[in-house]
């Protein structure tokens, strides 16, 4: 089963505005991460948040972690077209083992 | 470095047939995941080796089964196909198992009718 939820599950913007996805999950966590899939394709990774840390930037990524509620948001910042794609976070837990949780995914369409 | 390679990309099977499907990992990793993708169930863990040992295993019934080769390259085999096998199945590798990211290859979309 899946780890946890996002929302939400669908986000049309125009481009250049900002794109802000959520991501709830349930157990304890050694790190999440967030990955963005082109349709049907394999996912690529994007950022990497360890439990310790609250945010993290990579370019016009934007990420925060929130242990305490168990939640994490995305913001990709100045969205563009080639930014449509599914995107899901995926958590690692703290059993150590390797395999990624994932969650439902959040469908983001940019409109040139 | 070349990424992660899967073969075949597609294939169409009929119900009670098996199948294997191939993975290629960057080189140098020595750990492959796989996952089955489903419009109902979405990303879902199947297993991981390491070191040719499966380390981990989800939550899927024992027709699912892997292997990995001394080279780190992986496959998988379905036997006994049912339809709701039908998915997207994604391979990623890692350097080692420390819960970093994973580098996922393009999968193979399994139809089974």
């Amino acid at each position: 089963s899946q780890q946890g939820e996002e929302d939400p599950q669908a986000l049309s913007i125009q481009e250049g505005e900002n794109a802000t996805m959520n991501c709830s999950y349930k157990t304890s966590i050694n790190n999440l991460q967030w990955y963005r899939q082109n349709s049907g394709r394999g996912l690529v990774h994007l950022i990497l948040i360890r439990s310790n840390e609250r945010e993290k930037h990579s370019g016009r990524l934007r990420v925060t972690l929130d242990t305490s509620k168990k939640s994490s948001s995305l913001l990709i910042t100045a969205s563009r077209a080639a930014d449509t794609a599914s995107y899901f976070c995926a958590t690692v837990r703290k059993t150590g083992a390797n395999n990624l949780f994932f969650g439902t995914g959040t469908r983001l369409t940019v409109i040139p | 470095k070349a990424g992660v390679t899967q073969t075949p990309r597609y294939l169409i099977k009929t119900r009670g047939q098996q199948v294997t499907l191939s993975c290629s990992p960057i080189s140098g990793h020595r750990s492959v995941s796989w996952y089955q993708q489903t419009p109902g169930q979405g990303l879902q863990f199947l297993f991981e080796y390491f070191s040719e040992t499966q380390r981990n295993k989800g939550n899927f019934p024992g027709r699912f089964s892997g292997r990995q080769f001394s080279n780190s390259r992986s496959e998988m085999n379905v036997s006994t196909l049912e339809l709701g096998d039908s998915a997207l199945y994604l391979c990623a590798s890692s350097l080692e198992r420390t819960g970093n990211e994973q580098y996922f290859g393009p999968g193979t979309r399994l139809t089974v009718t």
